[in-house]
């Protein structure tokens, strides 16, 4: 099975500083990655995915995230980051599983980790 | 392409009511999925569709809980006498067979408490 953690469940940070969203992953098999965010009462917007190819991925917003196979982790991170950045940051990872005929990728989320940017 | 929608936004229901939530896929995805997200945790996988096939199910998909997908297009998800247990956010999600390896997009929830 398949797990994801979240090392801070909180990260408050000034705005123009830099940050990152610390992930780790555990998995027997191959992965894809991905960083959702979720915005106050709002569903999960997708800001970047690491399907194979060059380790550093490019999302929205500014935001980045570098896939290190051995060290399983895949953090996020932002150079300077905006009021507007602070929301719930969700990393997840996807196995391909067999169901009815099917193979689809099941995402399995971490903890989530609440980034608050202060003025 | 006009995202994931999910109807309603809000539910306030009393224990032992039947609730039921909509979701509507982005138009030409083939995949449907449902999670449940409660309070200071990530969303947990629920149930899969592939049209109108359901092809998994979570073991939190207690016998209370049943999904459709009747057409292949929107999908209903209803709870049977909800519990305060039950009170969550609800996240439906769809994605295409094999564009960017099933990648799900989100729809805005339906977020159910039950008093």
């Amino acid at each position: 099975a398949q797990s994801v953690t979240q090392l801070d469940s909180q990260v408050p940070v000034f705005e123009e500083a830099p940050v990152e969203l610390r992930c780790n992953y555990s998995s027997s098999v191959s992965v894809y990655l991905f960083w959702y965010v979720q915005y106050p009462n709002q569903g999960l917007q997708l800001l970047l995915k690491y399907l194979s190819g060059s380790t550093l991925v490019k999302g929205i917003n500014g935001f980045e995230a570098e896939f290190n196979k051995s060290q399983t982790s895949f953090h996020l991170r932002k150079p300077s980051v905006h009021i507007s950045d602070t929301a719930e940051y969700f990393c997840a990872v996807s196995v391909r599983v067999h169901a009815g005929g099917t193979s689809y990728g099941k995402l399995t989320f971490g903890q989530g980790t609440i980034l608050t940017v202060h003025p | 392409d006009t995202g994931v929608s999910q109807d309603p936004r809000h539910k306030i229901t009393k224990r032992g009511q039947n609730v039921t939530f909509r979701c509507d896929p982005i138009s030409e995805h083939n995949r449907l999925y449902w999670y449940r997200q409660t309070l200071g945790q990530g969303p947990e996988f629920l149930t899969y569709f592939q049209n109108e096939a359901q092809l998994e199910k979570s073991r939190l998909l207690s016998d209370r809980f049943s999904a459709e997908r009747p057409k292949g297009s929107f999908s209903t998800l209803e709870i049977q006498r909800t519990e305060q247990g039950d009170s969550a956010m609800y996240l439906c999600a769809s994605s295409l067979t094999g564009a960017n390896t099933d990648t799900q997009y989100f729809g805005p929830g339906t977020r159910l408490t039950v008093l």
